[in-house]
C-alpha cells in the first residue's frame, strides 16, 4: 500500500536558519503529494501541493519539487522564522484516490 | 478558516462511554473524510463520505460509526470508548477537482 516516511524531529533552528524536512514516498501509479502544516491547537493547513513529476509546489517561502526519479518531496524554507514553528506533514493523494495518506509528522521549533 | 466546522472542540468523557463528534463541509463540498491523529499511531484515515454515501474505509475500529445526513454534515459515533481512544479527530472536506482537503480544527478528545 501507500505510505509516507519522513524525518523524525524535532528540529530546531535559529530564525533565519535554513530548513529541510525531508520526504519520501512509495505508492503506484503517480500519486498527488502535499505538504500541510499544524499550528499548536489548530488543524491542519494545506502548505503546498504538486501534482506531477517535477512540478514544484511554493506558498510562503516554502518549496518542494516533486521527485519522482527518487520518489521524494522535501520540503525547504530558505530563512525561517519564528512564526513557522509548527508540525510539518507530508502526505500522498495515492492512485486508488480515496484518501491521503500522511508521513509522522515533523516538528519544527524555530528561536529567535 | 477553513470554511469546516467540527463540534465540539473538547471533549472528556470516561471508558465505556458513547459520544458523537460532528463535522460540517465547506459549502459545496459533498464529500467528508474523518481522520484520527494519536500520539503513537499518528494521523489515520477513518473513514469516507460522498453525498451520504460510504465511499471507503481505514482503520476504523467497529465500535466507530459514521453517516453523512441530506445536509451533507457528518457524525462520527465512537462507543465502549477505551483509553486508546483518546486523540485528536478531524473531518477533512475534498475540493473534487484537485484532490485538495480542507481540514476543519479539530475535536480532541480524553477518555478517562
Amino acid at each position: 500500500g501507500d505510505s509516507v516516511t519522513q524525518m523524525e524531529g524535532p528540529v530546531t533552528l535559529s530564525e533565519e536558519a535554513f530548513l529541510t524536512i525531508n520526504c519520501t514516498y512509495t505508492a503506484t501509479g503517480y500519486p498527488s503529494l502535499f505538504w500541510y502544516v499544524q499550528y499548536p491547537g489548530e488543524g491542519l493547513q494545506l502548505l503546498l501541493k504538486a501534482t506531477k513529476a517535477d512540478d514544484k509546489g511554493s506558498n510562503k517561502g516554502f518549496e518542494a519539487t516533486y521527485r519522482k526519479e527518487t520518489t521524494s518531496f522535501h520540503l525547504e524554507k530558505g530563512s525561517v522564522q519564528v512564526s513557522d514553528s509548527a508540525v510539518y506533514f507530508c502526505a500522498l493523494w495515492g492512485a486508488a484516490g480515496n484518501k491521503l495518506t500522511f508521513g509522522g509528522g515533523t516538528r519544527v521549533l524555530v528561536k529567535p | 478558516d477553513s470554511g469546516v466546522t467540527q463540534t465540539p472542540k473538547h471533549l472528556i468523557t470516561a471508558t465505556g462511554q458513547r459520544v458523537t463528534l460532528r463535522c460540517s463541509p465547506r459549502s459545496g463540498d459533498l464529500s467528508v473524510y474523518w481522520y484520527q491523529q494519536s500520539l503513537d499511531q499518528g494521523l489515520q484515515f477513518l473513514i469516507q463520505y460522498y453525498n451520504g454515501e460510504e465511499r471507503a474505509k481505514g482503520n476504523i475500529l467497529e465500535r466507530f460509526s459514521a453517516q453523512q445526513f441530506p445536509d451533507l454534515h457528518s457524525e462520527l459515533n465512537l462507543s465502549s470508548l477505551e483509553l486508546g481512544d483518546s486523540a485528536l479527530y478531524f473531518c477533512a472536506s475534498r475540493v473534487r477537482s484537485n484532490n485538495e482537503q480542507f481540514f476543519g480544527p479539530g475535536t480532541r478528545l480524553t477518555v478517562l
